[in-house]
């Protein structure tokens, strides 16, 4: 069966530091890959999403970079947090075009202080 | 563009009161139409789905049906317990393409 981790779980970090998130995916090939954000007691954000190894694509202008280095593994990056970068990360996985029904990881909680 | 709008939160309920979450979406051809739950700092777990027109989807006493001609997506629940407390997405995909359209969510909160 198909499982999605995702670390750390929580993270607290000083404004200006470097950020890295990191999402595995077993027991599936080639997934859709996708990083949302979560702010406090609002809706999910789209940050990024990948099809494939080295392909991405994002969806709003922002502090943050993805990267895929390998077909299961999709990395959040920062090379300097903001206040605003605070929130709940989620990764997702999809089979590409069956229904495109999305799988999530258990998150990271990101606080920046 | 294709969206998803939903019933503002919070919610809250008695133990065994009757659930209904209103769900309603923009989108040009047949997408399907997911109902997602989100447990106190946990991640997304699929609730319930729906492929094609008037599919109803179902799973732990939830459903909700998919009605093209209102372009709605509710979710429904008979009796609710104090472990549905949690907050509840509504979202949308096309067939053919890589992306999902979330709702804000809404907030559940059940007292006994």
């Amino acid at each position: 069966s198909q499982t999605i981790h995702q670390w750390p779980a929580t993270l607290v970090q000083p404004v200006g530091s470097p950020l890295s998130l990191e999402c595995t995916v077993e027991g599936t090939s080639n997934p859709n890959l996708y990083w949302y954000r979560q702010a406090a007691g609002r809706g999910l954000q789209l940050l990024f999403y990948s099809v494939g190894i080295g392909q991405i694509s994002s969806e709003v202008p922002q502090n943050l970079s993805a990267s895929r280095p390998q077909d299961r593994q999709f990395i959040l990056s920062s090379k300097k947090l903001l206040l605003s970068d605070s929130g709940f990360y989620l990764c997702a996985w999809s089979v590409t075009f069956i229904y495109n029904e999305q799988f999530f990881g258990p998150g990271t909680r990101l606080t920046v202080l | 563009g294709d969206s998803v709008t939903q019933m503002e939160g919070p919610v809250t309920l008695s133990e065994e009161a009757f659930l209904t979450i209103n769900c309603t979406y923009t989108a040009t051809g047949y997408p399907s139409l997911f109902w997602y739950v989100q447990y106190p700092g946990e991640g997304l777990q699929l609730l319930l789905k729906a492929t094609k027109a008037d599919d109803k989807g179902s799973n732990k006493g939830f459903e909700a049906t998919y009605r093209k001609e209102t372009t709605s997506f509710h979710l429904e629940k008979g009796s609710v317990q104090v472990s549905d407390s949690a907050v509840y997405f509504c979202a949308l995909s096309q067939n053919t393409g890589n992306q999902f359209y979330f709702g804000t969510g809404t907030s559940l909160t059940v007292i006994p």
